[in-house]
């Protein structure tokens, strides 16, 4: 069984100041993971994902995560918060096979402060 | 790149009648949809796996006859709340596998349908 922990269920910065928001997965396989953001009343939106490729993925909006298997791992950083990156954001794991469902995190809201 | 509609995005009912929401691929194939359900300020919780041409698989604790699937084409999948009560009021998500094989089991979401059941 795959299982998703975010550490964290509200983070506030700064704008300006480092993000990082914690995720650790547990998985019997090797694992496909995702970070997803969402707005108010809004679905979706992948911000990045980890498909055995390279451990360190970059994102949209200036985010990446890096793959840590000894640590179980994946993190989300971005270096400079901005304003807008105030949302709702969720990491998810998958085993890649197709026809299952992701399995999300409980999130983390994410606050910036002016 | 995959686009995933919800129609409506917002429906108020009263309590007792049934909401259909429609999930749609607008420019891929979707032999598989997945819905969600979402709580304020609460996380993603899956409800069932919708395949195209076959009964869907509905996750423990969900009950089959109060959320109707029906996943009748490629790019179509529908969710029933029927007789909905104010519990039943959550804001309602969809996702589809996306088109190509190297997608690694990424999903595409739609933008949710927001139930308010009065």
């Amino acid at each position: 069984a795959q299982s998703v922990t975010q550490l964290g269920s509200h983070v506030s910065v700064s704008e300006g100041a480092l993000v990082l928001l914690r995720c650790n997965y547990s998985s019997s396989v090797p694992p496909y993971l995702f970070w997803y953001v969402q707005y108010p009343n809004q679905g979706l939106q992948l911000l990045l994902k980890y498909t055995s490729a390279a451990t360190l993925v970059k994102g949209i909006n200036g985010f990446e995560a890096e793959f840590k298997k000894s640590e179980t791992s994946f993190h989300l950083t971005k270096p400079s918060a901005h304003m807008s990156d105030a949302a709702e954001y969720f990491c998810a794991v998958s085993d890649g096979q197709a026809g299952t469902a992701l399995i999300f995190g409980k999130g983390t809201t994410l606050s910036v402060s002016s | 790149g995959a686009v995933v509609s919800q129609h409506p995005s917002r429906v108020i009912c009263k309590s007792g009648t049934s909401v259909k929401i429609e999930c749609r691929s607008l420019d891929f194939q979707a032999t598989t949809m997945f819905w969600y359900r979402q709580f304020p300020k609460q996380s993603l919780m899956l409800m069932a796996t919708s395949n195209e041409g076959s009964k869907a698989t509905y996750e423990q604790g969900v009950e089959k006859d109060k959320f109707l699937i029906n996943h009748a084409s490629l790019t179509l999948s529908t969710l029933t709340v029927t007789s909905a009560h104010p519990e039943d009021s959550s804001f309602y998500i969809c996702s589809a596998h996306g088109p190509t094989e190297s997608s690694y089991n990424e999903q595409f979401f739609g933008p949710g349908t927001r139930l308010t059941v009065l």
